[in-house]
């Protein structure tokens, strides 16, 4: 029961090109959701994030945008850079309960020059 | 001045052996959780704890026992190892307010072998 759904597990960008990361998830009663990038040998890291109350939030060259109907969001990184590449972790809290996040199952982002 | 810090890193053992994973954080948080990333990259929550108290036990065996001694650790305590529990371990930790990120350690590769 995959509530949180990345059904790519890999993407290749140039550098300077945008990223497109996509995430899909299945309990319409998720209403936060959280970005994390992960290097090889280190833990995941926080990124971005963005409430149901939201459709859009950015952060610098990253933007989350969230489609509530079609219970899909996506992570936009532009420029994309060679330090980009890492894996991104998809994630959701049920009911703004931070202690059980749910995991996807992550991208690996590739920026090559 | 590693925020979360788990040991060991890497720890390879047999089949029906009892091991240990330690962690720390330094974040003055009070929040900390134990996650399993396996073979097919699934990142789940095991257990979390607030301020030394059990909140989430999330359906794992009770061969593993997590231990906090204070909370700013949180160790985890592994009996009668099987070749299942292969994995990649990571602690993490939170203020544990709503939406707060969680803070991860760089997680240790258990292989039981």
């Amino acid at each position: 029961d995959q509530q949180v759904k990345q059904n790519s597990p890999s993407l290749s960008v140039q550098e300077g090109r945008i990223s497109i990361l996509n995430c899909d998830y299945t309990n319409s009663m998720f209403d936060y959701f959280l970005w994390y990038k992960k290097y090889p040998a280190e833990g995941p890291t926080f990124l971005i994030s963005i409430s149901s109350i939201k459709d859009k939030n950015e952060d610098g060259r990253f933007t989350v945008f969230l489609n509530k109907s079609a219970k899909h969001l996506s992570l936009h990184i532009v420029p994309s850079q060679p330090g980009d590449s890492a894996v991104y972790f998809c994630a959701a809290p049920p009911l703004y309960n931070t202690d059980k996040l749910i995991f996807g199952t992550g991208t690996r982002l590739q920026v090559f020059p | 001045d590693t925020a979360v810090s788990q040991t060991p890193k890497y720890l390879v053992t047999q089949m029906g052996n009892d091991k240990s994973i330690k962690c720390e954080q330094n974040l003055g948080h009070d929040t900390m959780y134990w996650y399993k990333q396996d073979s097919k990259k699934f990142l789940k929550i095991m257990f979390s704890y607030n301020n030394k108290e059990l909140i989430i036990n999330e359906t794992v065996p009770n061969r593993f026992s997590p231990k906090s001694p204070d909370k700013a650790h949180l160790n985890l305590h592994i009996n009668s190892l099987e070749l299942g529990d292969s994995a990649v371990y990571f602690c993490a930790s939170s203020r544990g307010q709503n939406n707060s990120p969680l803070h991860f350690g760089n997680g240790t590769r258990l292989t039981v072998t």
